[in-house]
């Protein structure tokens, strides 16, 4: 089944204890995305990355980092969590053009303490 | 940059009747719109897009329709179930092809 999976789907932290949450698509899809998702906010753009070894910062990237050494796996990580990063996250993928259809995958609850 | 409003915030409607929600963007450069429905507990679902050579597309109780010259686009849903509640979002890609710009949610409550 063609699909994006996150991992974990629920994590309580503390602050400054660094995490990483996985995404992975098994679509062959160039273009992969984090968002993030605040009651009042919508879904805003952590960082994105366009190919491989590609990523660059969207509309909220203080605080985060990723990293694409494969084409399947965007991980994003929290260096030192704060609790202004509990929020609902989501990877998504599309296979490259801007009018592609974009797949999200079930998402990751984050609270930080 | 691109920016994406959405009314209403909510909606109510009875079993039956139809649906519009209504989002405007800014950016004359964007060039696909799709609709995503998410439920709660799951991630954003697409159920339908359109492209800016197209000014209406519909796919059986689902349309959306495109005004390029007002920079505005509708998402219909007819004959509206309860299975239709959920959060809806409109979004628009930008200028740079990088990102989708969502507008900031419908909650579509279907009372039977």
């Amino acid at each position: 089944e063609a699909q994006v999976t996150q991992n974990p789907r629920y994590l309580i932290t503390v602050t400054g204890k660094k995490l990483t949450v996985t995404c992975s698509q098994n679509m062959n899809h160039e273009y992969m995305s984090w968002y993030r998702q605040d009651p009042g906010l919508g879904l805003r753009q952590i960082y994105y990355s366009m190919n491989v070894e590609v990523t660059d910062k969207g509309d909220v990237p203080e605080g985060y980092k990723v990293s694409r050494k494969e084409k399947r796996n965007f991980p994003l990580i929290l260096e030192s969590p704060s609790p202004n990063q509990t929020s609902l996250y989501f990877c998504a993928s599309r296979p490259g053009y801007a009018t592609d259809t974009q797949y999200f995958g079930p998402g990751t609850r984050l609270t930080v303490l | 940059g691109e920016n994406v409003e959405q009314h209403p915030s909510t909606l109510s409607v009875q079993e039956g009747d139809s649906a519009v929600i209504k989002c405007t963007y800014s950016d004359s450069a964007s060039n696909y719109f799709p609709w995503y429905k998410q439920e709660l507990g799951k991630g954003p679902q697409l159920i339908i897009d359109i492209r800016s050579n197209v000014g209406e597309k519909k796919d059986q109780r689902i349309a959306v329709t495109l005004n390029k010259t007002a920079k505005h686009f509708s998402l219909h849903i007819t004959e509206t179930q309860p299975e239709d509640s959920a959060v809806y979002f409109c979004a628009a890609d930008n200028q740079a092809g990088t990102a989708l710009i969502f507008g900031k949610g419908t909650t579509l409550s279907v009372s039977s």
